[in-house]
């Protein structure tokens, strides 16, 4: 069945960018998404991007697809104490099928 | 606009017994999802509401149950409580563009 990994932890230094990596296997995905988790609260979402999309940018976001590689990327500029987090990625093809990952912890080192 | 909201926060029970969680959408959003968030796992489907028909279900056992109200309200059922049934359970609602929004959650503690 479809699947969404995800790597389980990432520590940065404040002030570099974070990179969080993800690969899907549903080749019909449309929607890629990440969410935040703060701790003890619901998913934020963060941003989304179409499968017809390479890159979308929101301030301090970048989201890069490789449609080919089926891999989608997070990229944080200046990380910042209050990214901590934990970051999920998620793909759907479909209104009934929305699929996790696991979950990435960002942990930000001084 | 209110968000998505979810009651109660937290649920305490014992194996055996019965659990409701409770669901309200955002205002105009008929569509309702549950996901099971168990301790350091990731989010699990469990059930998919719209317009008052469950649309889909993941793979969770008969016990797992729930429904929707005229008014896109939600409930969900767990009957028969095991203890690896204790996690955070989300609701999210969503409009177009299948995004969903997300309530805090209820955190049931199954002793």
């Amino acid at each position: 069945g479809e699947d969404v990994e995800q790597s389980l932890f990432l520590s940065v230094r404040e002030g570099d960018s974070s990179v969080i990596n993800c690969t899907y296997t549903d080749s019909s995905s449309t929607y890629l998404y990440w969410y935040k988790q703060e701790p003890g609260a619901g998913l934020q979402l963060l941003t989304y991007i179409f499968s017809n999309m390479d890159m979308k940018q929101d301030q301090r976001l970048t989201v890069l697809l490789n449609k080919k590689d089926k891999h989608l990327s997070l990229r944080i500029a200046d990380t910042q104490t209050g990214d901590s987090a934990i970051y999920f990625c998620a793909e759907s093809s479909s209104a009934s099928k929305i699929i996790f990952g696991s979950g990435t912890r960002l942990s930000i080192r001084p | 606009e209110a968000g998505v909201t979810q009651s109660p926060t937290h649920l305490i029970k014992t194996r055996g017994q019965q659990a409701t969680l409770r669901c309200s959408p955002i205002s105009g959003h008929t569509s309702v999802y549950w996901y099971q968030q168990a301790l350091g796992l990731g989010l699990q489907f469990l059930l998919w509401y719209d317009e008052g028909e469950e649309r889909n279900r993941g793979n969770f056992p008969p016990r797992f149950s729930g429904r929707q109200f005229p008014n896109y309200s939600s409930e969900l059922n767990v009957n028969a409580l095991e203890l690896e049934d204790s996690a955070l359970y989300l609701c999210a609602s969503r409009a177009g563009a299948n995004v969903l929004t997300f309530g805090a959650g209820s955190r049931l503690t199954v002793l």
